[in-house]
């Protein structure tokens, strides 16, 4: 069965500061979704790596992924309130057919 | 456009009850998947269809989930006789291709 780990699963971090989260995942993928949660809503999509190399930015983050390492990142740059939220990786199974998504990590930015 | 919506909002059942839940994807999807999420946890997959078939059913955690989406479009998630493990909520996503699912709000579902 596929696994999905993420960590940190918490991080409080200061406004302003960088991170980065970690993605790593346990069998062969080529594809690794980035979503948000905010508290009672549902998953938004932010990224879609869809090759060893990939990486994407969007304000302040930015993702990237290693198929090789089975790892991807989410780096957070200068972070502000607003990016408060869950942030979850997910894979799919080489038909596509089926997501696995890591545990989240539940981000708070603190003024 | 209207993107992929879910109804109800909530749902409290009592043990035992039967529920349905509804979702609406995004007209022209072609796949629908289902996800349940605990409480802290990530969304776990339980179904998915591609057009009216449904192609992979592992992820059901008993034969007292229940999924179909006879016209290709809405589905319906039916747990019979819950149980307080059911208590979670229930994501529909809807695609057009196997990458990118876009989600609906999801139904919190409590079973006292």
């Amino acid at each position: 069965e596929l696994k999905v780990e993420q960590n940190p699963l918490f991080l409080s971090m200061q406004e302003g500061k960088n991170y980065t989260i970690y993605c790593n995942y346990s069998t062969t993928s080529d594809r690794l979704y980035w979503y948000r949660q905010d508290p009672g809503k549902s998953l938004e999509s932010l990224f879609v790596l869809l090759s060893n190399g990939a990486v994407k930015q969007e304000g302040r983050l930015m993702a990237s992924l290693d198929t090789k390492a089975r790892l991807s990142t989410l780096h957070i740059t200068a972070a502000v309130h607003d990016l408060s939220a869950t942030y979850f990786c997910a894979v799919d199974d080489l038909t596509g057919n089926q997501f696995y998504f890591g545990t989240g990590t539940s981000l708070t930015v603190i003024p | 456009g209207a993107g992929v919506s879910q109804s109800p909002r909530y749902k409290v059942a009592k043990r035992g009850q039967d529920v349905a839940l509804r979702c609406d994807p995004i007209s022209g999807h072609v796949s629908l998947f289902w996800y349940q999420q605990a409480l802290g946890q990530g969304p776990e997959f339980l179904t998915y269809f591609q057009n009216e078939a449904q192609l992979d059913k592992s992820g059901l955690p008993s034969d007292r989930f229940f999924a179909e989406r006879p016209e290709g479009s809405v589905s319906t998630l039916k747990i019979q006789r819950t149980q307080q493990e059911d208590s979670a909520v229930y994501l529909c996503a809807s695609s057009t291709s196997s990458y990118e699912q876009y989600f609906g709000p999801g139904t919190r579902l409590t079973v006292t």
